[in-house]
C-alpha cells in the first residue's frame, strides 16, 4: 500500500508570503496528524483530525496556521503570512484508529527567507 | 503527558545486540509505550509498541517491567543500516493520541 505522501518536499518562500502544504494519508486512515520540527528543536504536535473534524488542535502555534481536511481524505496546512520562525520540517502522519501506530510521511522542509 | 528519558547517544559494533532503555516514571494507567526510528531526511518510522511484559516483532523486542516505569528496546544483531535516532514515547493517556517526541537516542553502528 502507498504510504503517507507529502507535497512539496521542499518549499522556499519569503517572509510575508503564503504557503500551503499538502498531506495524503494512507487510504482508509481516518486519523491524520500534523507535526513540525523547527530548527534545533524536537518534533512537536500541531493537530489531529478524525475524518474531517479537528479532534485536537492544541499544538497549533497561532492563527497564521490553518489546517483543513475537507471530505476527510487529504489535508492541507496553510501558513499565512509566513514568518522566519516558521522554518522547519512539517510532518504528516496517519493511523487507522487513534490508538493504532501513526505512519509518517517524509515531511515538507519549509524555508522562510 | 508522561515525560521520557533516554540516552542521548550509543555506539555499537555490527552484529551486536543493542538495548536502549527509556524511563517514564509518571506513566499513566492507560498509557502505552511506543518506539520510533528516524533516518536523516525521513519521517519517523514505527518500530514496536507495548503495554506491559514483552512484545516481539520481526525487527525488535520491547521489554516492559511490571511497574511500567521503564522500557527497553532490544535490536538483535544490528547492522550499519540501523544507524538512526530512536525515540521512546508514551501515548494515549486521557484520550490524547498526540506523540510527544524528545531528543531520542542517536545510535551509531560501527563496522
Amino acid at each position: 500500500e502507498a504510504g503517507v505522501t507529502q507535497f512539496p518536499s521542499h518549499s522556499v518562500i519569503e517572509k510575508g508570503q503564503t504557503v500551503t502544504l499538502r498531506c495524503d494519508p494512507i487510504s482508509g486512515h481516518d486519523n491524520l496528524y500534523w507535526y513540525r520540527r523547527v530548527m534545533g528543536k524536537e518534533i512537536k504536535f500541531l493537530l489531529h483530525f478524525v475524518k474531517e473534524s479537528k479532534q485536537d488542535e492544541s499544538g497549533m502555534p497561532n492563527n497564521r496556521f490553518l489546517a483543513e481536511r475537507t471530505g476527510g481524505t487529504y489535508s492541507t496546512l496553510k501558513v499565512q503570512p509566513a514568518e522566519l520562525e516558521d522554518s522547519g520540517v512539517y510532518f504528516c502522519a496517519s493511523s487507522q484508529d487513534a490508538d493504532q501506530p501513526q505512519h509518517f510521511g517524509d515531511g515538507t522542509r519549509l524555508s522562510i527567507l | 503527558l508522561a515525560k521520557t528519558t533516554q540516552p542521548i547517544s550509543m555506539d555499537s559494533y555490527e552484529g551486536q545486540e543493542v538495548n536502549i532503555t527509556c524511563s517514564h516514571n509518571n506513566i499513566a494507567t492507560n498509557d502505552y509505550i511506543t518506539w520510533y526510528q528516524q533516518f536523516p531526511s525521513q519521517g519517523p518510522r514505527f518500530i514496536i509498541q507495548g503495554y506491559k511484559t514483552k512484545v516481539t516483532n520481526e525487527v525488535a523486542s520491547l521489554f516492559i517491567p511490571a511497574d511500567r516505569k521503564s522500557s527497553t528496546l532490544s535490536l538483535p544483531r544490528v547492522s550499519l543500516s540501523d544507524t538512526a535516532v530512536y525515540y521512546c514515547l508514551v501515548v494515549g493517556g486521557a484520550g490524547s493520541y498526540q506523540l510527544t517526541f524528545g531528543k531520542g537516542t542517536k545510535l551509531s553502528v560501527i563496522p
